[in-house]
């Protein structure tokens, strides 16, 4: 596709549930990145791709996210036992190697009840 | 450790005034800088950005930028507002290792 997609656009879960959000960056893209934003706040960095490198998880903020980016292209972030405070726009963006200039999904919005 | 700060969490002006959002970063080197605007509903979009050379640098939507390196600035200019600027802004700053900064925001009223 010409942009960024994510999937769903809207997810409502029931407190301990896990949920899946996926990411379909930029045809060629190499970098890849996941977001947090809390209603009101910025962007909280959770994890970055690059390539087939190991990945920079230093922004999950707990064990019960995970990522993980297959063939080099889509990726999944997992919330596993969702917490009230997981609620959050959920931004998944992509860039071309060596490149800063980032793109961004439309974000996925998750309500955990 | 590095920063980006945007001290205002709203601004109102009217539609055909003129706007200046202000950002302020911390960060050893020189950075590269982005302003990024945030409609209702959507994801980021980028409207200028500063890696090296002029440091007034123009962006889409008529927006421009300039970099003050001696007051660690990156504020975001325009001359003339229009309703459908109204949206949230975020500066960045990129720090070389792929990993980007971002301000809290700054979202823009546009009262008629």
């Amino acid at each position: 596709g010409a942009g960024v997609s994510q999937s769903p656009s809207n997810k409502v879960t029931e407190k301990g549930k896990d949920v899946e959000l996926r990411c379909d960056p930029i045809s060629g893209h190499t970098a890849l990145y996941w977001y947090r934003q809390s209603l009101g706040q910025g962007l909280e960095f959770l994890i970055y791709f690059q390539g087939n490198s190991a990945p920079d998880k230093s922004g999950l903020p707990s064990d019960r996210f995970s990522a993980e980016r297959t063939g080099g292209s889509v990726s999944t972030l997992t919330i596993q036992r969702t917490q009230q405070e997981d609620s959050a726009v959920y931004l998944c963006a992509s860039s071309m190697e060596y490149q800063e200039t980032q793109y961004f999904g439309p974000g996925t919005r998750l309500l955990v009840l | 450790a590095q920063s980006v700060t945007q001290p205002d969490i709203h601004i109102t002006v009217s539609e055909g005034a003129s706007l200046e959002l202000r950002c302020n970063y911390s960060y050893g080197a020189t950075p590269y800088l982005f302003w990024y605007v945030q409609s209702p509903g959507q994801g980021l979009q980028l409207l200028l950005k500063y890696f090296s050379g002029d440091t007034l640098v123009q962006g889409i939507k008529g927006f421009e930028a300039e970099f003050k390196r001696s007051q660690s600035s990156f504020n975001l200019r325009k001359p003339s507002v229009h309703w459908s600027d109204a949206a949230e802004y975020f500066c960045a700053v990129g720090t070389g290792g792929f990993k980007t900064i971002f301000g809290a925001g700054t979202r823009l009223f546009v009262k008629a």
